[in-house]
């Protein structure tokens, strides 16, 4: 079975430029997260989504940042005008029911971000 | 104070080696917490779930103490592949939120 897909894999991009970062949950999945990290911050919850509603998005950064899903099996992370601050891995994950009792979310390989 | 807080390491041991990690955390209320493994520029994954009566898979045992907020993981036997980051996670909150929080995990590197 496919895991969770991201897209693109690495993107460079110079400062002002912008981003969009996509994913394609696990088929039949209702929650959708998107985690950032870095080497000082670590893993970050930005935004997560249930049945495709955002439920919790006081982690995203700040305006310059926006998530969507417009349908179960895909969401965008992007970020207009991007900044070298944001470099970054992105991860998206998805899970099955609530992950607060399972734990198990299934990360996809991630984005891996530049800003120069 | 970071929600929950892991000593980074790197925790250099030899193989064969009995190691352990402490992660503590500040939510009073959290009521679900886990251990993930992250291999080098991968993702990270889940490795188990820990209970309050402590729980064992294998060489790992994972335990927790709620009335000092601490959740410790032990790895008997270290393999070289044990090798990995080890993610301390926990629920922000009592309810059956997907609202999961990670350290920044600790760093374990087996020898031969």
């Amino acid at each position: 079975d496919a895991g969770v897909i991201q897209s693109p894999r690495h993107e460079v991009t110079e400062m002002g430029q912008e981003v969009t970062l996509r994913c394609k949950p696990i088929s039949g999945h209702d929650y959708l997260f998107w985690y950032r990290q870095t080497m000082m911050r670590g893993l970050e919850l930005l935004i997560y989504f249930n049945n495709n509603v955002p439920i919790d998005d006081s982690g995203m950064p700040e305006d310059r940042f926006s998530a969507k899903m417009p349908n179960a099996s895909f969401s965008t992370l992007k970020i207009q005008p991007s900044e070298p601050r944001d470099s970054a891995v992105y991860f998206c994950a998805s899970s099955l029911g609530s992950s607060g009792t399972t734990g198990e979310l299934f990360f996809g390989e991630g984005s891996r971000l530049t800003v120069l | 104070r970071k929600e929950v807080e892991q000593d980074p390491g790197p925790f250099n041991v030899p193989e064969g080696a009995t190691v352990a990690f402490n992660c503590t955390y500040s939510n009073s209320a959290s009521q679900s917490f886990f251990w993930y493994r992250q291999d080098c520029r991968k993702e990270p994954k889940l490795l188990m779930s820990v209970y309050s009566s402590g729980n064992e898979d294998g060489r790992f045992t994972a335990q927790l103490n709620r009335a000092s907020q601490y959740i410790s993981l032990l790895i008997r036997d270290s393999k070289l592949s044990d090798s990995a980051t080890y993610l301390c996670v926990v629920n922000r909150g009592s309810s059956n939120t997907g609202k999961l929080i990670f350290g920044q995990g600790t760093t374990l590197q087996v020898k031969p």
